[in-house]
């Protein structure tokens, strides 16, 4: 199976920094990317899907990059709603699998 | 609006069994792969299995292979995972999402139901 790996687990920020989440593939996908927003209680949202496509309704502020191994979520100008934890996906071969998680905090 | 709805969650014993159920509206649930994903008490999301638009296809993480049955009913607008030989890990909150047309990644996700293996 593909691993994901996203690293660091957590990270702390201000209102309007830029943040990068990387997250690593054990082995080439291409583009085959995904990367969701999951807040406290709540299910998971789409953000972006084939590395860098913006889901329909998601804020400019956030954009996806990389492809083969190495991919980035930044967000541009962190707001208060961003507190979240940010999952990668990847699609390139069955099982499915999502990296562990990288938990925003804002400060 | 597309909406997807879980039910089926409880209290199960260790080796006993549950049926999830996942009721679609809002597309054309006949036309999209679809999938479970569940994730466990503070944990990470995990990729559980999904199912092909006309039910022919199915995959699962080898963790459930064999114990776990995705079906679909389409004329009903529903996705099931039947789940057998229940075990402790298998505790968590699972999700019914939709597999994207646009491109790789669900892109509708259900609210969850919680699913709980203790004696």
């Amino acid at each position: 199976a593909i691993q994901l790996t996203q690293s660091p687990s957590s990270l702390s920020a201000s209102v309007g920094d830029r943040v990068t989440i990387p997250c690593r593939a054990s082995q080439g996908i291409s583009s085959a990317l995904a990367w969701y927003q999951q807040k406290p209680g709540k299910a998971p949202k789409l953000l972006i899907y084939d590395a860098s496509s913006l889901a329909s309704g998601v804020p400019s502020r956030f954009s996806g990059s990389g492809s083969g191994t190495d991919f980035t979520l930044a967000i541009s100008s962190l707001q208060p709603e961003d507190l979240a934890t940010y999952y990668c996906q990847q699609f390139n071969g069955f099982p499915f699998t999502f990296g562990p998680g990288t938990k925003v905090d804002v400060k | 609006e597309v909406q997807l709805v879980e039910s089926g969650g409880g209290l199960v014993q260790p080796g006993g069994s549950l049926r999830l159920s996942c009721a679609a509206s809002g597309f054309t649930f006949s036309t999209y792969w679809m999938s479970w994903v569940r994730q466990a008490p503070g944990k990470g999301l995990e990729w559980v299995a999904n199912i092909k638009q006309d039910g022919n296809e199915k995959y699962y993480v080898d963790s459930v292979k064999g114990r776990f049955t995705i079906s679909r009913d389409n004329a009903n607008n529903s996705l099931y995972l039947q789940m057998d030989s229940l075990r402790a890990e298998d505790t968590a909150v699972y999700y019914c999402a939709r597999d994207s047309w646009a491109g790789n990644a669900l892109d509708y996700w259900g609210q969850g139901t919680l699913v709980t293996v203790s004696s």
